[in-house]
Parts: C-alpha cells; structure tokens; sequence
C-alpha cells in the first residue's frame, strides 16, 4: 500500500495566524481529500482536490478559509487562514488506492492544530 | 445527504469479553460500510468493510455484515485484547466504489481493561 505522511505532525497557533499543512504521497494518485476532526467528533470533508482542477469544498467550508493546493499527482497543501480558536483540529488528508476489485482510501497520520 | 449513527462511547470492557459496536445509516443508491480504527498515537486505518448486502467483512478478529434490510453494520469481536483498545469509526462511501468521500459516525473510543 502507498505511504502518506502529513508535516507538521501538530502545531500551536496564535489566532489570526495561517497555517499550510502538507501531505506527500509516495505514488501517483488522482483524487485526494482533506478532512477535518474536531476535539470529541468525527470527521468531516473539508474537500476533494484533483489535479488540475479546483478543489471542490463541502457545504460549510470556503476557499477563503481553506485554500487548497494541488500542484502534482504525489502532493497537496490544505491552508488553515485566518485561524481561530474553533478551527482547533485534527486535518487529515485521504486518497483512494485500488485494491483488488475495490478502492481503499488511506489516511494520512494528520496534523493536530491548536489554535490559541 | 447520507449520514452515520453509531454508538456512543466510551466503552470499557474486561480482555476477552464480548464487543459489539453498533452503527446504522441512512443513505441512497447503493452504499457501502467501512469500519476505521485508530490506535492511540497512529493514523487511521481501515478495519474491514463490505461491498455489497449481506456480505461479512472480517479482520483481526473482528466481524461486521452488511444488513440492507436494516441498514446497520455493527462491529462485533468474541474476545478482545488489551491491545484492541482504539477508537473506532464507522463510515459510508455513497456510491460502493471506494473513491468518493466517506461520512464517518462519531467513534467509540473502546479500553481494554486486563
């Protein structure tokens, strides 16, 4: 299975600040996705970046806020602008790996954001 | 949309007891359940899953069918290990095909207790 790690593992920010977390994948992948894991919640789809294409946000999250990058097939960068306490979280970014007849989607270690 | 109700935690259980996690859902078309799990300090990673109804997905011990008449997944082990203390998410893929997004139910964080 393909390796996927996420920098920087955790952070402590000052609100109003930005953040840029990066997510490296050791082979080719199309479509990848950004999640984000509130303190005691599940996760939720931030969005789903392509290559070459804008990345499209779930309801709830904007471009503004967090502005995604996809320059190639291995890397992306999701930015946490404008921070503030409750965008305290975990961000994980996923991406789909065929397996078999199926496609497993595999997570990324994440990155845990504390926003003060 | 479709979304995930699963069952609250935490759950404290004694090693080798008997674990059932439940997890229902309410989507359209032809969805497929996954169950995640995430060991303390670790990312997370795909338990088991199932493609289509009635089917049982297993791994490590641990057992879920896919009941479409219930729409429900549950998680289930005959005998946990200390080493089984995660916390564990159930999850839809809408369309069964593994690379649209998944929706995810509010874990249950699980100790083992030896």
């Amino acid at each position: 299975s393909a390796v996927i790690s996420q920098k920087p593992s955790r952070d402590i920010c000052q609100r109003g600040t930005s953040l840029t977390i990066q997510c490296q994948v050791d082979s080719q992948v199309t479509m990848m996705f950004w999640y984000r894991q509130q303190p005691g919640q599940s996760l939720t789809l931030i969005a789903t970046a392509n290559q070459g294409s804008e990345a499209t946000y779930e309801s709830g999250f904007v471009i503004d806020k967090f502005p995604i990058s996809r320059p190639n097939l291995t890397f992306s960068t999701l930015t946490v602008s404008n921070m503030s306490p409750e965008d305290s979280s975990i961000y994980l970014c996923s991406f789909p790996q065929p397996t078999g007849t199926y496609n497993e989607q595999f997570f990324g270690p994440g990155t845990r954001l504390t926003v003060l | 949309g479709n979304s995930v109700t699963q069952m609250e935690g935490p759950v404290t259980l004694s090693e080798e007891a008997f674990l059932t996690i439940n997890c229902t859902y309410t989507a359209t078309g032809y969805p497929s359940p996954f169950w995640y799990v995430q060991y303390p300090g670790e990312g997370l990673q795909l338990l088991l899953k199932a493609t289509k109804a009635d089917d049982k997905g297993s791994n490590k011990g641990f057992e879920a069918t896919y009941r479409k008449e219930t729409t429900s997944f549950h998680l289930e082990k005959g005998s946990v290990q200390v080493s089984d203390s995660a916390v564990y998410f159930c999850a839809l893929s809408a369309l069964g095909f593994g690379n649209e997004k998944l929706t995810f139910g509010t874990g249950t964080r699980l100790t083992i207790i030896p």
